[in-house]
Order: structure tokens, then C-alpha cells, then sequence
């Protein structure tokens, strides 16, 4: 089946510094890319959509300057949380779409833990 | 807006039980309904899914009915495995808003031998 990866699958960095998350879509191409947040007993979050060669589309109360999203390939998305704050600590997780059979489904990568200190 | 609830866990089970993990949905559209599930250390992965009413999707011996009537989309197993042990996801999708996922918090099922 279609595998997606996180890398880091976690991280630890001091506040202020920024974090590059990557997500990759390893054995197909995917035009959209997801991009959730977990917080800790509850829901996966929408925070962005990631369309290949154009910009992020942000969920409303997501602050786009601050959680950076580059789609520069049809495998590869990029989710940089720009001077990180103990409050950004979370679960981060990707998810890649892909089309077959006329029916869409999304992939989820392992996700990502980030703590800010 | 579209919100997904499910019922809250950790569930305990013995092996060979049936599982029930309830789910109910509001949505303004016609959504297409999932449930993934997250093994420890792994990422989500699609279980199974309806994309209409009265659908059943079905997969590893779990099943769940899309029920219109009652907006429930509940998932059942008839005898459960200690390897079923992971966390459940129930989520929607509505067409007209796009194809992103709307999550219901996740129930943790906990089979013990």
C-alpha cells in the first residue's frame, strides 16, 4: 500500500528557535497533502491543505506565518513551525491524497512530536 | 459546522468479546463517513469507509453501517484479538467542503488474553 513518512519523527528545540517538519509520499505522487495537529486525548485538527507548486490554504485561526508550509515536489511537503513557543508543543501529522478509481483516499505518515522548552 | 462525536474511551476488553465503539456525525451535506485506526508507533490507517446510506463498509472483520436516520456510523467486531489493541478514529468528509478529514477524538481499545 502507499506508505507516507514523517521526518523527525520527534524533536525537542528550545523556544524561539524554528523546526522543519517533512512529509513524503514515498511510493506514489500526490497532488494535496494534509497537514493536522493532535493535541493530547483529542481530535486530529486541520491546520493547512497543500496543493503541489502553489500556496497553502490555512484553516481559519492557523497563523500562516508561523507554521510555514512549502509543496515543492509531488512527494515531498515541508511544515516549518517558525519561532516555536512551549505552546506550539504537539503531535504533528501529514496525510497525502491520492486519486484511484475515481475514488480519493488519504495516507497518513507516523506523525511527528515536537516539545519547545 | 461538521463535527464528529465519539464515545470516549480507554475501552477493556477480553479476547473474543465484541466491540461496539459509537459514532454520530452532523453535517450539512451528504459526507462520506470512515474510521481509521492507529497502532502504537504507527501512523493512521484506513479501516474502512461508506460513502452513501445505508452502506457498510467492512474490513479485517470489522463492520460499520452508515445510518442516516440516526447520523450514526457505529463500529462493531463480533470476537476481538489483543492484536486489535490501538486507537479508533471515526471521520467524515463532506464533498462540497473539500476533501480534508473531520476527526472524532479517538477511542482507545485496550484486548487483553
Amino acid at each position: 500500500g502507499a506508505v507516507v513518512s514523517q521526518h523527525p519523527s520527534w524533536v525537542i528545540c528550545k523556544s524561539g528557535t524554528s523546526v522543519k517538519i517533512e512529509c513524503r509520499s514515498l511510493d506514489f505522487q500526490a497532488t494535496t497533502m494534509f497537514w493536522y495537529r493532535q493535541f493530547p486525548k483529542q481530535s486530529l485538527m486541520l491546520m493547512a491543505t497543500s496543493n503541489e507548486g502553489s500556496k497553502a490554504t490555512y484553516e481559519q485561526g492557523v497563523e500562516k506565518d508561523k507554521f510555514l508550509i512549502n509543496h515543492a515536489s509531488l512527494t515531498l511537503s515541508t511544515l516549518t513551525v517558525t519561532s516555536a513557543h512551549p505552546e506550539d508543543s504537539s503531535f504533528y501529522i501529514c496525510s497525502a491524497s491520492v486519486v484511484g478509481a475515481g475514488e480519493e483516499t488519504q495516507y497518513f505518515g507516523p506523525g511527528t512530536r515536537l516539545l519547545v522548552l | 459546522g461538521d463535527s464528529v462525536t465519539q464515545m470516549e474511551g480507554p475501552v477493556t476488553l477480553s479476547e473474543e468479546a465484541f466491540l461496539t465503539i459509537n459514532c454520530t456525525y452532523t453535517a450539512t451535506g451528504y459526507p462520506s463517513l470512515f474510521w481509521y485506526v492507529q497502532y502504537p508507533g504507527e501512523g493512521l490507517q484506513l479501516l474502512l469507509k461508506a460513502t452513501k446510506a445505508d452502506d457498510k463498509g467492512s474490513n479485517k472483520g470489522f463492520e460499520a453501517t452508515y445510518r442516516k436516520e440516526t447520523t450514526s456510523f457505529h463500529l462493531e467486531k463480533g470476537s476481538v484479538q489483543v492484536s486489535d489493541s490501538a486507537v479508533y478514529f471515526c471521520a467524515l468528509s463532506d464533498p462540497q467542503a473539500g476533501t480534508a478529514l473531520i476527526f472524532g477524538k479517538g477511542t482507545t481499545l485496550s484486548v487483553s488474553s
